[in-house]
């Protein structure tokens, strides 16, 4: 059974740098045709992708978010991650991480817990 | 602003069927992209319902279907329980701009 669970900083302070990683477990982070994800929610709204990295490497983002967003994968310690830069209230959101199958059929499988980063002096 | 749009609330009483719309445009699944349902129970993470349109994934009751039609899809939900109680999403690919994945707004469901 794969398991995801998200790990950071819950308070970020204006203009900085969020830094959030996605431990995986039950699975390889590298094998198979898989993309692992962000998706975050403010609170009491909808649900937004962020952006993926798939297991060859490659990244995709939400363009509305491109220009700040990385999103990186250390295999060695099957954990992916999330940069977003210059940090304003309308970040601050529950993230989640989520795996989904590069195929056929584009859906989000597994999801974290979430964790809530706030934006704040 | 959600690029698919969907009614923020419905409600029913314990057995009765209720049905929740997704709309979309030609760029997402006006555009043939599938499209996917998420349930979402109060303080926990979303749990994926429904994918490629009418599939359930193994311990999802056979209560919950799903259709597409034009640029709409919908969730049906039949025989309701007051478990059933959550918010609802869709979700589908955008191919607009470079093309990214997108979630409806979200509806609220309410039993009575």
């Amino acid at each position: 059974q794969v398991q995801l669970q998200e790990s950071g900083p819950g308070l970020v302070k204006p203009s900085q740098t969020l830094s959030l990683t996605c431990t995986v477990s039950g699975g390889s982070i590298s094998s198979g045709s898989y993309c692992w994800n962000w998706i975050r929610q403010p609170a009491g709204k909808g649900l937004e992708w962020v952006g993926r990295v798939c297991a060859s490497g490659s990244t995709t983002y939400n363009p509305s978010l491109k220009s700040r967003v990385t999103i990186s994968v250390d295999t060695s310690k099957n954990q992916f991650s999330l940069r977003l830069n210059s940090m304003t209230a309308a970040d601050t959101a529950v993230y989640y991480c989520a795996r989904a199958t590069d195929g056929v059929y584009y859906y989000f499988d597994y999801w974290g817990q979430g964790t809530l980063a706030t934006v704040s002096s | 602003q959600s690029v698919l749009t969907q009614s923020p609330s419905v409600s029913g009483a314990p057995g009765q069927r209720v049905t929740i719309s997704c709309t979309g445009s030609s760029s997402n699944i006006g555009a043939n992209h599938d499209v996917h349902w998420y349930q979402q129970l109060s303080g926990a993470a979303p749990k994926l319902l429904i994918y490629a349109y009418n599939n359930r994934p193994s311990g999802v009751p056979d209560r919950f279907s799903g259709s597409k039609s034009g640029t709409s899809a919908s969730l049906v939900i039949s025989g309701l329980q007051a478990e059933d109680e959550a918010d609802y999403y869709c979700q589908s690919y955008d191919r607009s701009l470079s093309g990214f994945w997108v979630f409806g707004g979200g509806t609220r469901l309410t039993v009575l």
